[in-house]
């Protein structure tokens, strides 16, 4: 199957500072990139879909201006915690696919971000 | 809004038995329904994909069915090992003005004891 590598697997920070998280899909092209955020024994909560060449979506209630993400190439993906705090602590996974939809997702290995 | 609910939200059984994990959604608008397997503090594993115009998909010992009239999907697991141990979750694919994501249940964990 297609691998999705996301970098780092764990961050711990302080407060106030930014912390960028990548996803990468290694053997194949990425049209569209899923950023998801999950708290401890919860599922997964969609934050915003990435398009490669455009603008992200965001997910109601998700602030552009903390969780920015950029999509500049087919394969690469980042989200960029804007002045982390103690709230920002989670578990972030991305997912990517071809972007025609009706396929298989593939997700990366999840950063956990710890902010002091 | 398409909500995702799995139940039950935690299992646990002895080696050997097969199980059934459910999953509802309340928009049947849906394209396709995934399940994944979790495992702690990694990311997800796609399990099967069902289309939305197909009835069940089958890999091993598991498979899933979808009813989308019902807004019900369930993945059975035979023979389970412990090596299922994992927590599972489902997801559907909804599309809206060209554009598509996908909304995920609330998981099913589960534990199966040697």
């Amino acid at each position: 199957g297609a691998v999705v590598s996301q970098h780092p697997s764990w961050v711990i920070c302080k407060s106030g500072t930014s912390v960028k998280i990548e996803c990468r899909s290694l053997d194949f092209q990425a049209t569209t990139m899923f950023w998801y955020r999950q708290f401890p024994k919860q599922s997964l909560m969609l934050m915003a879909t990435s398009n490669e060449g455009s603008k992200a979506t965001y997910e109601q209630g998700v602030e552009k201006d903390k969780f920015l993400i950029n999509h500049a190439s087919l394969t690469l993906s980042t989200l960029t915690v804007t002045s982390a705090h103690p709230e920002d602590s989670s578990f972030y996974i991305c997912s990517a696919n071809t972007g025609t939809g009706g396929e298989k997702l593939f997700f990366g290995s999840g950063t956990q971000l710890s902010v002091l | 809004k398409q909500e995702v609910t799995q139940i039950p939200a935690a299992l646990s059984v002895p080696e050997g038995e097969n199980l059934v994990l459910n999953c509802s959604f309340t928009d049947s608008a849906i394209y396709n329904l995934q399940w994944f397997r979790q495992d702690p503090g990694k990311g997800l594993t796609s399990l099967l994909l069902i289309q939305s115009s197909q009835r069940e998909q089958t890999s091993g010992r598991l498979n899933a069915s979808l009813d989308k009239s019902s807004g019900r999907s369930t993945l059975y697991i035979a023979a389970s090992q412990p090596g299922d141990s994992a927590t599972y979750l489902c997801a559907v694919e909804v599309r809206n003005s060209g554009t598509y994501k996908y909304i995920f249940g609330t998981g099913t964990r589960l534990k199966v004891l040697a």
